[in-house]
């Protein structure tokens, strides 16, 4: 089946320090890349959409400057959270799906901590 | 915009039971798919079902089954021959069919399974 990774699994940076979280497919071409912010006990709050060359969607309320969203290629996505602040602490998950399929394959997930 | 209510945040059966999972949603879309996922305490999110809105006949994925039931919008899982792996966290999810491929997820259903 398709396979999605994450690098790194867990992270803890500084406050006031950038961050970037890889999202790769393993072994498929993923025309679209979604990021998501799951806090602890609650559900997934999709943050953003991205497309392979072009800019990246980001939903009500998620601020473009403080996430970074770069889909370079059909297989990578990064997640970069700039000047990262304790309320940043959360799980982020990324997921991709291939050209006119609805299915979305979910990587493992990055714990972020910020101390 | 798409809602998605799981109203109940934790359940429990006996192993090799029967559980029935809710889940309400509302749109005025009349082409969408609708998911169950599920996430053990690894995190990874596995899809369990999906269904789509056109299709009259409800999906099965040998122990998982689910009821649609279109008009009233509503989509339960059942989960038979319950397993102790069967223990996480299910979310119902709701896709729009022609748009960003976006999901919107229930706040979930923690389900432990008893041996």
């Amino acid at each position: 089946g398709a396979v999605v990774s994450q690098h790194p699994s867990r992270v803890i940076c500084k406050s006031g320090t950038s961050v970037k979280i890889e999202c790769r497919s393993l072994d498929f071409q993923a025309t679209t890349m979604f990021w998501y912010r799951q806090f602890p006990k609650q559900s997934l709050m999709l943050m953003a959409t991205s497309n392979e060359g072009s800019k990246a969607t980001y939903e009500q309320g998620v601020e473009k400057d403080k996430f970074l969203i770069n889909h370079a290629s059909l297989t990578l996505s990064t997640l970069t959270v700039t000047s990262a602040h304790p309320e940043d602490s959360s799980f982020y998950i990324c997921s991709a799906s291939l050209q006119d399929s609805y299915e979305q394959y979910f990587g493992p997930g990055t714990r972020l901590t910020v101390t | 915009a798409q809602t998605v209510t799981q109203s109940q945040p934790e359940m429990s059966v006996q192993e090799a039971e029967t559980v029935t999972l809710s889940c309400t949603y509302d749109t005025s879309e009349n082409n969408y798919y609708l998911f169950w996922y599920k996430q053990p305490p690894s995190r990874q999110m596995i899809l369990v079902i999906r269904q789509e809105a056109y299709k009259q006949q409800n999906a099965t994925e040998n122990r998982f089954s689910v009821n649609f039931q279109k008009a009233a919008k509503s989509f339960s899982l059942k989960i038979s021959d319950s397993q102790l792996g069967d223990t996480a966290m299910y979310f119902c999810a709701f896709m729009k069919l022609g748009g960003s491929e976006k999901l919107v997820f229930g706040k979930g259903t923690k389900l432990t399974v008893n041996p």
